[in-house]
C-alpha cells in the first residue's frame, strides 16, 4: 500500500511556482522520498529524491519538513509541458520497490 | 544514450487469447521491471528481475502471467489466457543495479493493452 497522501488535483499558471505537498506522517528513518511524474501516454519519469536535506537539481527542489512527516516539490517556473500526473514515494534503503499511488494531477494553464 | 524499448505499443484481444509484451531495458542495466497501470492508477510492480533470476514475483498472478528474461537483457511478460480485467498499460523500466538507493528507475513507454 502506498505511505503517502497527496491532493488529488492542482492547478498552476505558466511561469509561476508549483508546490505540489505530499503527506507521508508514517515514514522511517531509513526511507527516502522519491517523486516521479508521468507525462499522458509516457511512462514515469525520475524527478529528485531526497532523505532528510532539501535537495535540488535541474528538474526541480525537494523540501522535507524537519519532522520528515511531510514534503513539497516545487516547480520553479512551470511550463505547460509540466502538466502531468506527480507521484510522491517513500522508498525503503536497499530496496527496489516503488510503491505508486494515484499521484497529483498538475494542471499548468497559459 | 538509448531508453527502455517496449513492443508493441498497442494490442486489442479478446478474452482468452493470449498474448506477450517485450522489452528491451537501457544497456547494461541488471534489474528489469513489470509493471501494469490499470486506467487512473499508479503503477503496481508484478515482477522484478536481477539479471536473469528472479528478485519479487509477489504480485504477479501466476495463474495466468508468466515472465522471462533469459540471457538477462531482454525479458518478455505473457498473459494467458486474457481476462477483461487485463485490461492496462503494461510498463518495463531498468536500473543499473538492485538496492543501491541511488540507482533510479527508468521506464519505458508502456504497451497498452485492451481486452474485449
Amino acid at each position: 500500500d502506498a505511505k503517502t497522501t497527496q491532493p488529488t488535483s492542482m492547478d498552476c499558471a505558466e511561469g509561476r511556482a508549483a508546490n505540489l505537498p505530499c503527506n507521508h506522517s508514517t515514514i522511517s528513518g531509513n526511507e527516502y522520498v522519491y517523486w516521479y511524474r508521468q507525462i499522458h501516454s509516457q511512462g514515469p519519469q525520475y524527478i529528485i529524491h531526497g532523505l532528510k536535506n532539501n535537495e535540488t537539481n535541474e528538474m526541480a527542489s525537494l523540501i522535507i519538513t524537519e519532522d520528515r512527516k511531510s514534503s513539497t516539490l516545487i516547480l520553479p517556473h512551470a511550463t505547460l509541458r509540466d502538466t502531468a500526473v506527480y507521484y510522491c514515494i517513500v522508498r525503503v534503503d536497499n530496496t527496489d520497490k516503488l510503491i505508486f499511488g494515484t499521484g497529483t494531477r498538475l494542471q499548468v494553464f497559459p | 544514450e538509448a531508453g527502455v524499448a517496449q513492443s508493441p505499443r498497442y494490442k486489442i484481444i479478446e478474452k482468452r487469447q493470449s498474448v506477450a509484451f517485450w522489452c528491451n531495458p537501457i544497456s547494461g542495466h541488471a534489474t528489469l521491471y513489470w509493471y501494469q497501470q490499470i486506467l487512473g492508477q499508479g503503477p503496481k510492480l508484478l515482477i522484478q528481475f536481477q539479471n536473469n533470476g528472479v528478485v519479487d514475483d509477489s504480485q504477479l498472478p501466476k495463474d495466468r502471467f508468466s515472465a522471462e528474461r533469459l540471457k538477462g537483457v531482454d525479458s518478455t511478460l505473457k498473459i494467458q489466457p486474457a481476462k477483461l480485467e487485463d485490461s492496462a498499460v503494461y510498463l518495463c523500466a531498468s536500473s543499473l543495479t538492485l538496492g543501491r538507493i541511488t540507482d533510479t528507475q527508468y521506464f519505458g513507454p508502456g504497451t497498452r493493452l485492451t481486452v474485449l
